[in-house]
């Protein structure tokens, strides 16, 4: 199993400020098709999880661009570049590359 | 617009059966795998189960695998999963999702529902 093990466990930012959240997988997530299976979800509190970035560094559609992702191998990061207030919630990173497909721990981010 | 829909989650001793539902709509349902997601309230995310596009393939968490079987009706655009010997460990939200990537056994979740929760206590 593909072990994701994401720091900090949580963020506490002033609005207008950038945070960046690190994601380690246990293995490389780069696969045979060149596609790397690295995916952030936000969950807002008192909600489902939703899709910010998929393999690596493509922004969902309606994400907003100040959200973006990088990394390669086996380490990744979010990055936003001015956190707002409706940025608040649990940040997950997941691999989509083996089953069972597993997430990181979370990062809860919220305003200070 | 994506939509999906869970239901059936309810309060079932230990031991004891419990089906859970999806309907989907929004998307060409039949060229999609989809997944069951759960999570304990508060806590992390445990993939549980997915159902390639085709219903050929179905896959299993270790922690589930024996006890729990997830089908489709792609005529219907429901997604089940059938959950029997439950545990008080099964205790979570269950979510249904929609895998990302078109006729492909697996990728990521791209929709999630809302979550149905199962609660296994005496």
């Amino acid at each position: 199993e593909i072990v994701m093990t994401q720091t900090p466990l949580s963020l506490s930012v002033t609005p207008g400020q950038p945070a960046s959240i690190s994601c380690k997988s246990s293995q490389s997530l780069l696969y045979s098709d060149g596609k790397t299976y690295l995916y952030w979800y936000l969950q807002k509190p008192g909600q489902s999880p939703q899709l910010l970035i998929y393999e690596v560094s493509n922004r969902f559609s309606g994400v907003p661009d100040g959200f973006s992702g990088s990394g390669s191998g086996t380490d990744f990061t979010l990055t936003i570049s001015r956190v707002e207030a409706e940025d608040v919630g649990i940040y997950f990173c997941m691999q989509g590359l083996q089953l069972p497909l597993t997430f990181g721990g979370g990062t809860k981010v919220e305003i200070k | 617009e994506v939509q999906l829909v869970e239901s059936g989650g309810v309060v079932v001793q230990p031991g004891g059966s419990l089906r859970l539902s999806c309907v989907a709509s929004g998307f060409n349902f039949h060229d999609y795998s989809m997944h069951w997601v759960r999570q304990v309230p508060g806590k992390g995310l445990e993939w549980v189960s997915l159902i390639s596009w085709d219903t050929v393939s179905a896959f299993y968490a270790d922690s589930v695998k024996g006890r729990f079987t997830i089908s489709r009706d792609n005529s219907k655009n429901s997604l089940s999963l059938q959950m029997n010997s439950l545990r008080t460990e099964d205790t979570a939200l269950y979510f249904c999702a929609k895998d990302k990537a078109l006729l492909t056994t697996w990728s990521g979740f791209h929709y999630w529902g809302q979550g149905t929760l199962v609660t296994v206590s005496s």
